[in-house]
């Protein structure tokens, strides 16, 4: 099946720097979805992005479905932003969404 | 406001007894997904229906059962609960282009199969 793969699979950051998340898809995709899990499990839509580009706030994200990746761009990052975050892609072969593994973000005061 | 709910929060079991969790949705979506969340898993999907009446397995849907008799609502059954089965359980849902529209979560269920 499609695999996704994210990295890194963990990161450490002061408040205040920068970020990128990568996701990593093996076969093509018919959306791709960015959620962020907060320390309590609650899982938050960020994104829906297919393709193209998109921004929320210090948040955006790429997708570069031909290339078959994503990114995630963190700035200011803030300790609010700590948690995991998980890339899932959607393929019309599998007619499923499936998450990737994680990173998890810890950002210190 | 809309919004999607799970009960219980926490469960504890004991082995070979059959469980049920329910999920509830007021967004009137006609898609709805169980996954469960592993450490070193991620999130995986146990079973999704895309409407009522309609139902179907996802990648870990052994010992797991589903059943749609509304839009509302996709009960989640361990029919002979394993310790294997001890997890995180999301419920989430969706609006009608199958899974490619943008997917709602559950606060999530905690169960421990002692």
């Amino acid at each position: 099946g499609i695999q996704v793969e994210q990295s890194p699979p963990d990161l450490i950051l002061q408040e205040g720097a920068n970020s990128t998340l990568r996701c990593n898809f093996s076969d093509s995709v018919n959306n791709l979805q960015w959620f962020h899990q907060n320390p309590w499990g609650q899982l938050i839509n960020l994104f829906y992005i297919p393709s193209g580009t998109k921004q929320n706030g210090r948040l955006s994200a790429t997708t570069v479905a031909t290339e078959r990746y994503s990114l995630l761009y963190i700035s200011s990052s803030q300790t609010t932003d700590s948690g995991v975050y998980f890339c899932a892609v959607f393929s019309g072969g599998y007619n499923k969404l499936i998450f990737g593994a994680g990173t998890r973000l810890a950002v210190h005061p | 406001d809309a919004e999607i709910t799970q009960s219980p929060r926490h469960k504890i079991t004991e082995t070979g007894r059959q469980v049920t969790l329910a999920c509830h949705q007021t967004w009137n979506h006609n898609n709805m997904f169980w996954y469960r969340q592993d450490l070193g898993h991620g999130l995986r999907l146990i079973h999704y229906s895309y409407g009522v009446q309609d139902t179907n397995k996802g990648e870990v849907s052994d010992g797991y059962s589903v059943s749609r008799s509304n839009t509302e609502d996709l009960p989640l059954t361990l029919e002979s609960a394993a310790s294997s089965q001890t997890s995180v359980y999301f419920c989430a849902s969706s609006g009608d282009r199958r899974a490619t529209d943008t997917q709602y979560f559950g606060p999530g269920t905690r169960l421990t199969v002692l």
